[in-house]
């Protein structure tokens, strides 16, 4: 079946650490991005990418970091130096085109103890 | 950076009922999205708009993209306990280059239905 994963579903983590969430797609997408949920908000950009080796940060970035070494795989890092990371993280990826829809993972919810 | 409005923030309705939210904004937009998310999963598309004045529907769904590429609607009729869930609204405008992956969401509309 084509679409997007996200693993794993639930993750902990203790302060301090660095967590990275994978992101995962065989829809021969171009395009992919993170984004961050909390209660209440709407989704918010953290970073994207258009094609592999490029990515830029979106709304939110500080404290992320991400890599773009296959067209597949788009891994989201949480470091220590962001304050507040404990939310619900959605990959989503897209063809790449002018006016392309995003269509999104399961979501990963990480909580950092 | 660019904002939506969504309203209502949460609906409580009886199954059977008809439905109706909102996003505007200050900006103009050139694509309009709807999504549903069920809790703890992502957001599924729902309708996607590309032209003012657009109407699309999707079975029960039917959504609008506004003349002043302002604003969207989406109405859900004769809901069912399976529309419950969080509506978001997302738009996207197109930058001086031509072309813009970025979408900007509202925060959502909390929908529960009574059996």
């Amino acid at each position: 079946d084509g679409g997007i994963t996200q693993s794993p579903k639930y993750l902990f983590r203790k302060e301090g650490q660095n967590v990275t969430l994978s992101c995962e797609q065989n829809l021969n997408h171009d395009a992919m991005y993170w984004y961050r949920q909390d209660p209440g908000q709407g989704l918010r950009l953290i970073y994207y990418s258009q094609i592999v080796n490029d990515f830029q940060k979106g709304d939110i970035a500080e404290g992320y970091s991400v890599s773009r070494e296959k067209k597949e795989s788009f891994p989201l890092t949480v470091t220590s130096a962001q304050k507040n990371p404990t939310a619900f993280y959605l990959c989503a990826s897209s063809i790449g085109r002018v006016d392309d829809t995003q269509y999104f993972g399961p979501g990963t919810r990480l909580t950092v103890l | 950076g660019q904002q939506l409005n969504q309203s209502p923030q949460s609906m409580f309705i009886q199954e059977g009922e008809d439905v109706s939210m909102n996003c505007t904004s200050s900006s103009i937009f050139n694509t309009w999205l709807w999504y549903k998310q069920d809790p703890g999963e992502g957001p599924v598309l729902l309708i996607a708009l590309y032209k003012a004045g657009e109407l699309t529907s999707n079975g029960r769904l039917t959504a609008q993209f506004g003349i002043t590429r302002k604003d969207s609607f989406l109405n859900i009729s004769a809901s069912i306990p399976s529309d419950v869930g969080i509506y978001f609204c997302a738009g996207r405008i197109r930058n001086s280059g031509g072309s813009n992956y970025k979408l900007t969401f509202g925060k959502g509309t909390l929908l529960t239905v009574n059996p």
